[in-house]
């Protein structure tokens, strides 16, 4: 079964550093891009950024480059989120996705994971 | 602020049709396949439909995509509760250099 397993539910303050993570199973993992995409609460998705394991390869949203950076792991099936210095309008759900059908459809979505930044 | 357009909402009762719409211009739609996303309530998002017009395997023949120009639509026939739920459309846009999504739109079985 193809899936991709998202790290646990984060609590940090302001200023913080914070990497969560992505991993892949039942398919190979370096031939498909892998996105990002933010769900602040009660609100849309938002398309932050992908990125190809193969070659580490990544295309960021004007809207999310210079604010995350998003890397990968391909020894261990494995991509990131990260960020250097959390603010509380970080605060969101975040998920990953695999770019698996057609044009940049993505097909496979982690669970998500809930980033909380508070003082 | 979404560079797509989606209906904040639509309704109708058990049975019926829906239709929603996804608005963009000749660097995102008009150029570009479209995904449709469906996310029940606090849960991942699943797409239904790429390319525009081809569904997934397993979903239903209800639900269908359709494009002309700038603008595509995503049709559900046959409406069942358990299709309440939001709806985003999505497609690259070569002037940003990125993908896109719409704001969504949440469909409410009467």
């Amino acid at each position: 079964e193809m899936q991709l397993v998202q790290s646990g539910a984060e609590v940090k303050k302001p200023g913080e550093s914070l990497k969560i993570s992505c991993k892949g199973s039942g398919y190979i993992f370096d031939g498909y891009w892998i996105a990002w995409v933010r769900q602040m609460p009660g609100k849309g998705l938002e398309w932050m950024g992908i990125i190809f394991p193969d070659d580490s390869d990544t295309t960021y949203s004007p809207s999310f480059r210079g604010q995350v950076t998003i890397s990968v792991d391909k020894s261990i099936n494995t991509a990131y989120l990260q960020w250097s210095s959390l603010k509380a309008s970080d605060t969101a759900m975040y998920y990953c996705a695999r770019l698996g059908v057609g044009s940049y459809g993505m097909d496979v979505w982690g669970q998500g994971t809930t980033v909380t930044v508070s003082s | 602020q979404s560079v797509l357009t989606q209906p904040p909402s639509v309704s109708a009762a058990p049975g019926q049709k829906v239709t929603i719409s996804c608005s963009g211009s000749n660097s995102n739609v008009g150029s570009n396949y479209v995904s449709w996303y469906q996310q029940l309530p606090g849960t991942a998002p699943k797409v239904l439909i790429y390319e525009s017009n081809k569904r997934i395997s397993g979903i239903p023949d209800r639900f269908s995509g359709s494009k002309s120009g700038t603008s595509a639509t995503l049709g559900i026939t046959g409406l069942q509760t358990g299709d309440e739920a939001d709806y985003y459309c999505g497609t690259w846009d070569d002037s940003l250099g990125a993908y896109v999504l719409g704001p969504g739109t949440q469909v409410t079985v009467l």
